[in-house]
């Protein structure tokens, strides 16, 4: 069945540093694939996504790249702010006409001043 | 910006007994979810509820469970004989019609504490 495969946190960084959660998936057809983050307190929030292999998702300097070759979408970030701190959940849509996620387990990172 | 309400954030209740989760969609979304996260674990599917009947629902979701949307604002989530692991964080999602690749709308959560 459909699934996603996460990198397991926690992340720990310094500022400035460069950032890598590593997400996997196992779908049938197309699927859709999306990074959500959740700030303490706060619900899931969509930060990017990907609808087609070789879309790059990109957002508040985020990026990940679907790549059906290696069935991946590795969110990364080249230089990380204290701000980033939040869990990153990898997930997909496996694009049936009502929708509902598939969700990776989620990565706690945390960036350090 | 407009949010999906859930309340209460955090519920403890007594095994055996019955819990409600309430949650508000945003008003012109047609399709809304619940999700839970059982700690350390997958967030994951239970129910997702289309034109006032449930379209899909997981292996999860048995007659223990069940939505309704009483009054066309609110969309509920009853849990009866609550069980220990039933202890989650359960999430309400919605989508407004057509834009299902532009990402759902999730609330903030409740944490459903079973003791």
């Amino acid at each position: 069945g459909d699934s996603v495969t996460q990198m397991e946190g926690p992340v720990t960084l310094s500022e400035e540093a460069f950032l890598t959660i590593n997400c996997t998936y196992t779908a049938t057809g197309y699927p859709s694939l999306f990074w959500y983050v959740q700030y303490p307190g706060e619900g899931l929030q969509l930060l990017l996504k990907a609808t087609k292999a070789d879309d790059k998702g990109s957002n508040k300097g985020f990026e990940a790249t679907y790549r059906k070759e290696t069935t991946s979408f590795h969110l990364e970030k080249g230089s990380v702010q204290v701000s980033d701190s939040a869990v990153y959940f990898c997930a997909l849509d496996r694009g049936s006409t009502l929708g509902r996620l598939y969700f990776g387990r989620g990565t706690q990172l945390t960036v350090w001043p | 910006e407009p949010e999906v309400t859930q309340t209460p954030s955090h519920q403890v209740t007594q095994m055996g007994q019955e819990v409600i989760l309430r949650c508000v969609p945003i008003s012109n979304h047609l399709y809304f979810y619940w999700y839970r996260q059982i700690l350390g674990q997958k967030v994951e599917f239970l129910v997702s509820f289309y034109n006032n009947e449930i379209s899909e629902k997981s292996e999860i979701f048995d007659d223990q469970f069940s939505v309704e949307r009483p009054d066309g604002s609110n969309f509920t989530l009853k849990i009866r004989s609550t069980k220990l692991e039933d202890s989650a964080m359960y999430f309400c999602a919605s989508l407004r019609a057509g834009r299902r690749n532009y990402g759902y709308t999730f609330g903030s959560g409740t944490r459903l504490t079973v003791v």
